[in-house]
């Protein structure tokens, strides 16, 4: 079965503790993103990678780290989560070009 | 400037009638993909339907169409014969099919709330 796979579901964490939200997908696809969603404020884009070795900021970067070492996987790191990246989180990805995002089945992050 | 307006507040529709959600979008490119996408209250985004700005015929898929009206640039999403289960957030997307170079990503409007009542 074609999807994204993004772990965990829910997370739980304390402030400055390390974390890493795990996506993969089975579809080849060249462009992975993350996205974070908050009420009143839609779905904004973290960071993108348009192939392997590939990466780049998007609308609200900081505080996040990515890598894309393999065409599969794009992990999205917390080094040190504050309790602003409180937050539900996703993981996309498709093909480059005019076509819909595959998304992961979101992480709901909350940071104390 | 934004891409895609949805403007429509909260909408309460009686269960077995049609809803319709509006969408406009804003592009100077002649190739673009506008979707919906339905993300229920436990999360998840599931795509909808998707429409090419090349095809001439609107998209339907089971109980959900898209009226496409390329000259004034929306993609109204049209429910037919609503069920408790399409209670949920809506979103309009569009992409924009520039390059393969530069981040051409999909495009959100804010959403569109709807609560279907017995």
């Amino acid at each position: 079965e074609a999807q994204v796979t993004q772990n965990p579901r829910y997370l739980i964490t304390v402030t400055g503790k390390k974390l890493t939200v795990t996506c993969s997908q089975n579809m080849n696809h060249e462009y992975m993103s993350w996205y974070r969603q908050d009420p009143g404020l839609g779905l904004r884009q973290i960071y993108y990678s348009m192939n392997v070795e590939v990466t780049d900021k998007g609308d609200v970067p900081e505080g996040y780290k990515v890598s894309r070492k393999e065409k599969r996987n794009f992990p999205l790191i917390l080094e040190s989560p504050s309790p602003n990246q409180t937050s539900l989180y996703f993981c996309a990805s498709s093909l480059n070009g005019p076509y819909g995002y595959t998304f992961g089945s979101g992480t709901r992050l909350t940071v104390v | 400037a934004q891409k895609i307006t949805q403007t429509q507040p909260g909408m309460f529709v009686q269960e077995k009638e049609a809803v319709t959600l509006d969408c406009t979008y804003d592009t100077s490119d002649q190739s673009y993909g506008l979707f919906w996408y339905k993300q229920p209250s436990s999360g998840e985004m599931i795509f909808l339907i998707y429409q090419g700005s090349y095809d001439e015929q609107n998209a339907t898929e089971g109980r959900y169409s898209l009226n496409f009206q390329k000259a004034r640039k929306s993609a109204n999403l049209v429910i037919s014969a609503s069920q408790l289960g399409d209670s949920a957030m809506y979103f309009c997307a569009m992409r924009e099919g520039v390059s393969d170079y530069g981040n051409n990503r999909l495009a959100f409007g804010k959403g569109n709330q709807v609560v279907v009542i017995p």
